[in-house]
Parts: structure tokens; C-alpha cells; sequence
């Protein structure tokens, strides 16, 4: 069955380098986009953006575009996104999803000094 | 961007009657006769999980009770009828073009 399963949650001071993980199985790894979606406590859904993960295209969200970076393992079918410089308005869960229809179970990160 | 408008942020309906719950897109998010909008619903402390796709096509698993329609910039979830598992935060999103926005989100409430 399909599963993505992501890294654990972070504490981390503004500033410090963050990365998230998202571990998937149970299909082709490179035959769909993976999807990264943010969410802020109470809040709703933004899309980060997408990374094909056949060759590392990427489309992200303008509004992210001086914050995240996404990248692919093709060898260990995991995809991750760094996020650079984290404020606390990077304080969230983060969740990597399949196009539209299968997704992690979320990480949080808490940005705080 | 496209934005994507829900409209009430809540909704509350008794057990057993149709809840409808709309989203209306700033253009059109059709492209040759297919409708790139997108149903989940989310309960706290879980992902979202799809819920329809391309507007009225329901993912399997998920129960007949939920109906999708919609096309061009207005779209519609139906829930009929509604059940005490369905007290959940249900949103919109478009795939037509990026970003893939996402809809504020309705609130659904057992009156």
C-alpha cells in the first residue's frame, strides 16, 4: 500500500537549518509529483509547491520561493524540503502529499529561540 | 493567483439533512471539459484526505453520502445525509495552475 511517512517533529532556534523528510512506498516514486502543503496552528492549507521527482523539476509557490527548496533521493524514494533562515511564521505542519491523494501524516516545526 | 472563496466559514447542519457546501474560484479552473477542483476533508490532527477529484468524481473509499458538482468557477460538496463522523474542516483546491491554491476552508457542525 501507498505510504508516506515523514520525519519526526523539530524544535529549532530562527535561523537554523530545517530539513523535512518524506519517506514514501508502496508505489513508483518517480512516476508522481510530490507535493509540499503548510499549515499553521488554526489556520488552513498553502501549497509550498511540487517536485518531480523523475528528473527534480520543480514549481513552488512565489510566496515560498526565498524559503524552501525541494529536492529528491531517487535511491531511497524520499523526497525533502529545506527551509531556509525559519521565523517563527514558519512555525507549522508541514505535509508532503501525492498530487492530490495520498499524504504523510504531517511534521511539525516549531521555530522558537 | 487563483483565489478560491468558501463561503460560510461554518456550517452547521442536523443529523440526517443535506449539507451543502460551496466554492467559488476567482477564474475559471476548467480546461477542456475537465473541472481542476478538488474536495478534501481534514479532522484535527490529521491530514487532509481526498475526498472528490476533478469536481465530481468520488476517490474510492470514500461514502457515496459525499457528491461533488460544479464547473467553470462554481463548485459544490454535497453531503446527504449527513453523519456524526462527517463533524470535519472540508476545503477546496484547484490544480488548473500554480500555485495550487487552497480555499479557506468550511467548518461543519452537527446543529
Amino acid at each position: 500500500q501507498v505510504q508516506l511517512q515523514q520525519s519526526g517533529p523539530q524544535l529549532v532556534r530562527p535561523g537554523a537549518s530545517v530539513k523535512k523528510s518524506c519517506r514514501t512506498s508502496g508505489y513508483s516514486f518517480t512516476r508522481h509529483w510530490m507535493h509540499w502543503v503548510k499549515q499553521r496552528p488554526g489556520q488552513g492549507l498553502e501549497w509550498i509547491g511540487m517536485i518531480d521527482p523523475s528528473d527534480g523539476e520543480t514549481s513552488l509557490n512565489q510566496r515560498f520561493k526565498d524559503k524552501a527548496t525541494l529536492t529528491v533521493d531517487k535511491s531511497s524514494s524520499t523526497a525533502y524540503m529545506h527551509l531556509s533562515s525559519p521565523t517563527s511564521e514558519d512555525s507549522a505542519v508541514y505535509y508532503c502529499a501525492r498530487k492530490t491523494d495520498y499524504w504523510g501524516q504531517g511534521t511539525t516545526l516549531t521555530v522558537s529561540s | 493567483d487563483i483565489v478560491l472563496t468558501q463561503s460560510p466559514a461554518s456550517l452547521a447542519v442536523s443529523l440526517g439533512q443535506r449539507a451543502t457546501i460551496p466554492c467559488r474560484a476567482s477564474e475559471s479552473v476548467e480546461s477542456y471539459g475537465n473541472s481542476f477542483m478538488h474536495w478534501y476533508q481534514q479532522k484535527p490532527g490529521q491530514p487532509p484526505k481526498l475526498l472528490i477529484y476533478r469536481a465530481f468524481n468520488l476517490e474510492s473509499g470514500i461514502p457515496a453520502r459525499f457528491s461533488g458538482s460544479g464547473s467553470r468557477t462554481d463548485f459544490t460538496l454535497t453531503i446527504n445525509p449527513v453523519e456524526p463522523d462527517d463533524v470535519a474542516t472540508y476545503y477546496c483546491q484547484q490544480s488548473y495552475e500554480d500555485p495550487y491554491t487552497f480555499g479557506g476552508g468550511t467548518k461543519l457542525e452537527i446543529k
